[in-house]
C-alpha cells in the first residue's frame, strides 16, 4: 500500500538554489525517514525525525514534520551538482514492523 | 565497513527456471527484508524478517520465499520467476523494525530479467 505521497515528482534547479520536496502520509506514525538514490543504486539513509519533533537539520538538509497535517518537507540548502538524485520519504506501516516509501522526487541540480 | 551484500548484481534468466539472489548483512541486524522496484511503482517491499526463523510477508510477497536460517543472511527465493518478476531488487537491513525509527542500510541492488 502506498502510504506516502510525494510532490513534486519531479525538481530541476540551479547550482546554489535552494530545493524543496514534500511528503504526505495517511496513517498516524511516530517517525519519518528521508532516503537518496542515485539513479539505479542502493538507497543511503538522510534523516529521520521522530513524531515529537517539528524540525530536525543535518548539515544542509533541514526536515520539518507536521503530524496534523501528516505532512513532511525536505529542504536542500545551496544544492549542488552532487545532489542530483532521486528523494523518497519513508514511515512505518503494517504496525509499524513494515516500511512504506513514498512514489519519489527526482531531483535535479544543473551547473 | 558496515555493508549489506547482494549476489548476483545483474542476472537474466528464463521463465521458470529456480533462482537465489543471496543477501548478507556484517552489523548484527535484526531486521532484515527485500523490496523491489518498478518504474511508476516505487519501492515494494516483498518480504520482511525481524529476527532468525521469523519471517514475515510484506506487501507483494506472491512467487518470492524466504528464509532466515542466520542472522546476517536473508535470501530472496524464486522458485519459478515469471516475466513480471523481472524487476530491481533491494536488501535492506536495520537494528530493529522501522517503528523503532531504526535507518535500513540497503545493497547495492540486483537487477533481474526473466525472459
Amino acid at each position: 500500500s502506498q502510504q506516502g505521497e510525494e510532490d513534486p515528482q519531479a525538481l530541476s534547479i540551479q547550482e546554489g538554489e535552494n530545493a524543496t520536496m514534500n511528503c504526505s502520509y495517511k496513517t498516524s506514525i511516530n517517525n519519518l525517514q528521508w532516503y537518496r538514490q542515485n539513479s539505479g543504486r542502493g538507497l543511503v539513509h538522510l534523516i529521520l525525525i521522530r513524531s515529537n519533533e517539528r524540525e530536525k537539520h543535518s548539515g544542509r538538509l533541514r526536515v520539518t514534520l507536521d503530524t496534523s497535517k501528516k505532512s513532511s518537507s525536505l529542504l536542500i540548502t545551496a544544492s549542488r551538482a552532487a545532489d542530483t538524485a532521486s528523494y523518497f520519504c519513508a514511515t512505518p506501516s503494517g504496525s509499524a514492523r513494515q516500511l512504506t516509501f513514498g512514489s519519489g522526487t527526482q531531483l535535479t541540480v544543473l551547473p | 565497513e558496515a555493508q549489506v551484500t547482494q549476489n548476483p548484481r545483474y542476472l537474466i534468466t528464463v521463465t521458470g527456471k529456480k533462482l537465489t539472489v543471496t543477501c548478507s548483512q556484517n552489523m548484527n541486524h535484526e531486521y532484515m527484508s527485500w523490496y523491489r522496484q518498478d518504474p511508476g511503482l516505487g519501492l515494494r517491499q516483498i518480504y520482511y524478517s525481524m529476527n532468525v526463523e521469523v519471517t514475515d510477508k510484506g506487501d507483494v510477497p506472491e512467487g518470492y520465499k524466504v528464509s532466515r536460517k542466520e542472522k546476517r543472511n536473508f535470501p530472496l527465493i524464486l522458485e519459478s520467476p515469471s516475466p513480471n518478476q523481472t524487476s530491481l531488487y533491494f536488501c535492506a537491513s536495520s537494528l530493529s523494525t522501522p517503528g523503532q525509527g531504526y535507518e535500513q542500510y540497503f545493497g547495492p541492488g540486483t537487477r533481474l530479467t526473466v525472459t
